[in-house]
């Protein structure tokens, strides 16, 4: 079964560049799940969705960031202007419908950004 | 303000060790602790606890909930060279507007030596 896809694995860009990190959350699972990850602050959650609408997006750092989930099958995360300070792994991750007690979620491989 | 603590940050171990890698949570209306393994890329799903007391086990990893105390184990017996990863624990519940919310620890890197 495909997991989660996300792409592209790799970025490297100077910084005011507009980023756009892409998701495809596993077929059937309604919620998405936005994430970065650093050394000093591990695991942050940015942004999710549930049945493509957003729900919290309190951990959006600024308005440079911002995420939408056109449809059940993808979900875009872009920044811009991006700066050497968003460098990071960004994680998406997708669970079935059901109370988060029962239903773990699944992780992309991450796309490492850098911000130069 | 909701958080969850791993300890200990890292670890270096022998083929062959047990270690104990343990996780403190404060979070508002729990309702579970999460553990993951995280190698290279993605982190991969180990554990769900929701009930305080009872050990889930696979293979030679289990851990086991206590909610007295606020707290998990993960315990990792007989350790082998592809058991070093950085391991994640998250503790998830409901925030004050009822969505639900998942607070991540910083990780215990665990290295075992051959």
């Amino acid at each position: 079964d495909a997991g989660v896809i996300q792409s592209p694995r790799h970025e490297v860009t100077e910084m005011g560049q507009e980023v756009t990190l892409r998701c495809k959350p596993i077929s059937g699972h309604d919620y998405l799940f936005w994430y970065r990850q650093t050394m000093m602050r591990g695991l942050e959650l940015l942004i999710y969705f549930n049945n493509n609408v957003p729900i919290d997006d309190s951990g959006m750092p600024e308005d440079r960031f911002s995420a939408k989930m056109p449809n059940a099958s993808f979900s875009t995360l872009k920044i811009q202007p991006s700066e050497p300070r968003d460098s990071a792994v960004y994680f998406c991750a997708s669970r079935a419908a059901g109370d988060s007690s029962s239903q773990p979620q699944h992780f992309g491989d991450g796309t490492r950004l850098s911000i130069l | 303000e909701d958080k969850v603590v791993q300890s200990p940050l890292s670890l270096v171990v022998h083929e062959g060790d047990t270690v104990t890698l343990n996780c403190s949570y404060e979070v508002t209306n729990f309702r579970s602790l999460l553990w993951y393994k995280q190698e290279k890329k993605a982190p991969t799903f180990l554990f769900m606890l929701t009930s305080s007391g009872i050990e889930k086990k696979s293979g030679r990893l289990s851990s086991i909930l206590d909610k007295k105390e606020l707290s998990s184990i993960l315990n990792i017996t007989a350790t082998q060279t592809g058991d070093s990863a950085i391991y994640l624990c998250a503790a998830g519940g409901f925030n004050a507007g009822n969505n639900r919310k998942l607070i991540w620890g910083l990780g215990t890197s665990l290295a075992v030596n051959p």
